[in-house]
């Protein structure tokens, strides 16, 4: 089946810092991508919906200049988190949908910025 | 908007059978689905129900679905300790849309 590739699985970073994440398709080619956030003990948050060879939709609230992302092949959507502060530190999962339903989640990546 | 709503928390004996319920508002919904959270880890699809089915099993996983009143089930037979984990309720229309997850209901299974 398709897989997500996410990577790096855990990073620890100073406050102040940028931190990229990258979700690859392995076997598929993504034109969609979304990113989700998870606070501890909460649900998925969808932060944006990124597309290959165009800007990200972000959702309300979430602060573009401060999650970069980029979609700049079908196999490979970034996230940078940009002067990353504590309040930052939460774990974030990619997923895309190529016909399957219900779409395939990378692993997640926990983010801890000190 | 759309919204899922599930109960947090879930304790069984194991070998008893889990149930864990979920309520969602979109009645465009065309998936709704199960997910799968261990600890550290990101999410496994468990199953899946189209929305003019309702009831799907598949092996130890038993959906019912009631469109009517959009309530979402899933039974959980000879529940073991590996199924302790976070389960999410999450529905969407077709296509390549995002999901909407619920909370998140954590199953602890006692020896």
């Amino acid at each position: 089946g398709a897989v997500v590739s996410q990577h790096p699985s855990r990073v620890i970073c100073k406050s102040g810092t940028s931190v990229k994440i990258e979700c690859r398709s392995l076997d598929f080619q993504a034109t969609t991508m979304f990113w989700y956030r998870q606070f501890p003990k909460q649900s998925l948050m969808l932060m944006a919906t990124s597309n290959e060879g165009s800007k990200a939709t972000y959702e309300q609230g979430v602060e573009k200049d401060k999650f970069l992302i980029n979609h700049a092949s079908l196999t490979l959507s970034t996230l940078t988190v940009t002067s990353a502060h504590p309040e930052d530190s939460s774990f974030y999962i990619c997923s895309a949908r190529v016909g399957d339903p219900g779409g395939t989640f990378g692993s997640g990546t926990r983010l801890t910025v000190v | 908007g759309e919204d899922v709503e599930q109960s947090l928390f879930l304790s069984v004996r194991e070998g008893d059978s889990s149930v864990i319920n979920c309520t969602y508002t979109d009645s465009s919904s065309t998936y709704l689905y199960w997910y799968k959270q261990e600890p550290g880890a990101g999410l496994q699809l468990l199953t899946y129900i189209f929305s003019n089915m309702d009831m799907k099993q598949d092996q130890r996983l038993t959906v019912l679905l009631n469109k009517k009143d959009k309530h979402l089930s899933l039974r959980i037979a000879d529940t073991q300790t590996g199924d302790s984990a976070i389960y999410f309720c999450a529905e969407s229309p077709a296509g390549n849309t995002p999901l909407v997850f619920g909370k998140g209901t954590r199953l602890s299974v006692i020896a």
